[in-house]
Formats: C-alpha cells, structure tokens, sequence
C-alpha cells in the first residue's frame, strides 16, 4: 500500500509564477490536510479537504493560496504570484476520517524556492 | 488548544532507553495526546497517542500521568534511525478542529553511536 505521494518534491519559482503542488493520499483515505512549514518554524495548518469539499481553510492566506481535491485525481494547494516569503516546506496529509483519534499520514513534502 | 513545554534538545546513545518528556498542564480531560516525529528532510511520522492509560506499540510506550498533565515517550533501545524532532501534540477528542494538529517546536533528539 503506497504511501502519501506528493510532486515535485522540489519546485523552484520566480517572484509573481504560480506554484501547484499535488497530493495523492494513501489508498482508501479522503480526507486530506495541507500543513505549511516556514524555515526554521515549526508545522502549521493550512486546510482540511474532504472529496470535494473544503471543510476548514482557517489556516490558509486569503490571498493567493487556494487548495481543492476533486473527485477524480490527486489534491492540489495553488499558489499564485509566488512571493519569496512563500518559501517553504509544504506536506499533505491524509486520514481515514477526521476525529483526533485518526493517525495523520505524512507525504515527503514539497520544498519551495522562490527566487 | 494546551500549551506543551518539551526540552529543545536532548542526547542519548545506541542501544540505551530514552525518556521525552512533555507538559501539558493546560490539557483538556478529554483531549487525546499525540506524538509525531519527523526525521531530517521528511514528514512527521505517527508514533503513538494515548488518552489516559499507558500505551504501547511497536515504536514506543506513552506513560501518561495520571493527572494527566505530562507525559512520557519511551523509546526502549534508540537507534541511529530514531535521530528525530519529537512532537508532543494534545488533540481534541471534540469539537470542530480535532484533526487539526498543533505542532510546537518539539524535542531534537541526537543518538550517538
């Protein structure tokens, strides 16, 4: 059983491009998290997907980051006009349902540049 | 969400047992306790969570206190491998965030050989 896969692992971007990251969550799980982590922080929320649905994207910037998760096909967190501040470690997670007792698996991350 | 309080750092050898500690004074009665690690240039990785009794798994044991305001993790015999950030994270049993885990800055554990 494979586990959490995101791509690229490493996204090098131009101040103002656009970054999408992708997360195919492990087989059988849908519910899928976006946790963010800044250089020398620690992990922090982002949003919370269901099939379709965004249930909580509390943690999320208003502006420019959006996240969706399709029927069909992997999550994808969308960055637009890329700013060097967006640099950072991004990692999905996924879990077969929602309630804290739920272990969270974690992909590899995406590592972001912007130069 | 409880505050934790975990050391920045500690140092073990190979082979020897190894206790994390973490405070959680603030926690709720019914918040579960968690803990994650994440090894250099990975995700965090589930270790193990408990709510009240001492747990176990292939990884570790939890020892939880039983005012349940610290807790333990016991890794039995550290490896090379185990060379991690450690993450102690309390977690709501309810309400409308209890999948959103709050990480703290966590333990950085060295393992010599």
């Amino acid at each position: 059983n494979a586990g959490v896969m995101q791509n690229p692992r490493h996204l090098v971007r131009r101040r103002g491009q656009e970054a999408r990251l992708r997360c195919s969550p492990m087989k059988g799980h849908s519910h899928v998290y976006w946790y963010r982590q800044l250089p020398e922080e620690g992990l922090k929320f982002m949003v919370y997907l269901q099939k379709e649905n965004i249930i909580d994207e509390s943690g999320m910037p208003k502006e420019r980051f959006s996240a969706e998760f399709p029927k069909e096909g992997p999550s994808i967190l969308r960055i637009q006009q890329v700013v060097r501040g967006d640099s950072a470690a991004y990692f999905c997670a996924s879990s077969p349902g929602p309630f804290s007792y739920n272990e969270q698996f974690f992909g590899p991350g995406t590592r972001l540049t912007v130069l | 969400d409880a505050k934790t309080t975990q050391p920045n750092s500690m140092e073990s050898n190979e082979e020897e047992p190894v206790h994390l500690p973490c405070n959680h004074s603030t926690i709720s009665g019914t918040d579960y306790i968690h803990w994650y690690r994440q090894l250099p240039s990975q995700g965090p990785e589930y270790v193990i969570h408990g709510l009240t009794s001492n747990v176990n798994n292939r990884m570790a044991s939890l020892a939880i206190a039983e005012d349940r305001k610290s807790s333990t993790l016991i890794l039995h015999r550290a490896t090379l491998r185990d060379a991690a950030v450690y993450y102690c994270i309390p977690t709501p049993n309810s309400g409308g965030s209890n999948y959103k885990l709050t990480f703290g800055k966590g333990t950085l554990l060295t393992v010599n050989p």
